[in-house]
């Protein structure tokens, strides 16, 4: 869900580790979510995507899994490269077939380390 | 096919002063969101248009703060005697319609707003 930090969550990982980034969500009525990743000074990048009626899905080098029990959302990426230092947001929206606004996550920054 | 498109990238204002941020959407795109952003913090939803209609603007400050995608040309996001809270990162994004699935909103660079 949406918190106010005045610090962003910093995880730092190897080069070549795998990453995992977390995400906690309050709205139950998402439809989808989405992993967005931004470098600094850049807009969001959409990294990959989720309908709420899935646990899993991967993507190339990335895995999203979701656990509406607990309404946790996590990103995985697999063997991280120092391309990959950026921030990385969760967002959730609502209604397919239709546009909606989504709702951001407070962001964790990734840092990869040689 | 260009991206979103925003202009400026940067902006520096004073206080009291009016500030214009302009978006063009992705090509084909008829809905544009806008979003602010404080340092270290997410997006938060403003507005949200189609042409010439304001469909949702919930996360919209009531005073100051307006917004327009006209018919023809960008949408503007339009801030009147700017306040230092008003200092942050603006970003609009663009989407299609599809009917079949949910609309992939595209994010421009953004516009960094600075009121001295």
């Amino acid at each position: 869900g949406e918190s106010v930090g005045l610090h962003l969550p910093t995880l730092s990982v190897q080069e070549g580790d795998n990453s995992i980034i977390n995400c906690a969500y309050s709205n139950s009525a998402s439809d989808y979510f989405i992993w967005y990743k931004q470098e600094s000074g850049k807009g969001p990048q959409f990294i990959i995507d989720i309908r709420s009626n899935m646990d899993k899905r991967q993507g190339q080098r990335v895995t999203v899994l979701l656990n509406k029990t607990v309404k946790h959302l996590s990103l995985q990426i697999a063997a991280t490269q120092p391309g990959d230092s950026a921030v990385y947001f969760c967002a959730g929206g609502t209604g397919a077939g239709t546009a909606s606004k989504l709702t951001f996550g407070t962001g964790t920054r990734l840092q990869v380390t040689l | 096919n260009a991206g979103v498109m925003q202009n400026p990238r940067h902006l520096v204002r004073r206080r009291g002063q009016e500030a214009r941020l302009r978006c063009s959407p992705m090509k084909g795109h008829s809905h544009v969101y806008w979003y602010r952003q404080l340092p270290e913090e997410g997006l938060k939803f403003m507005v949200y248009l189609q042409k010439e209609n304001i469909i949702d603007e919930s996360g919209m400050p009531k005073e100051r703060f307006s917004a327009e995608f006209p018919k023809e040309g960008p949408s503007i996001l339009r801030i009147q005697q700017v306040v230092r809270g008003d200092s942050a990162a603006y970003f609009c994004a663009s989407s299609p319609i599809r009917q079949s699935s949910y609309n992939e909103q595209f994010f421009g660079p953004g516009t960094r707003l600075t009121v001295l």
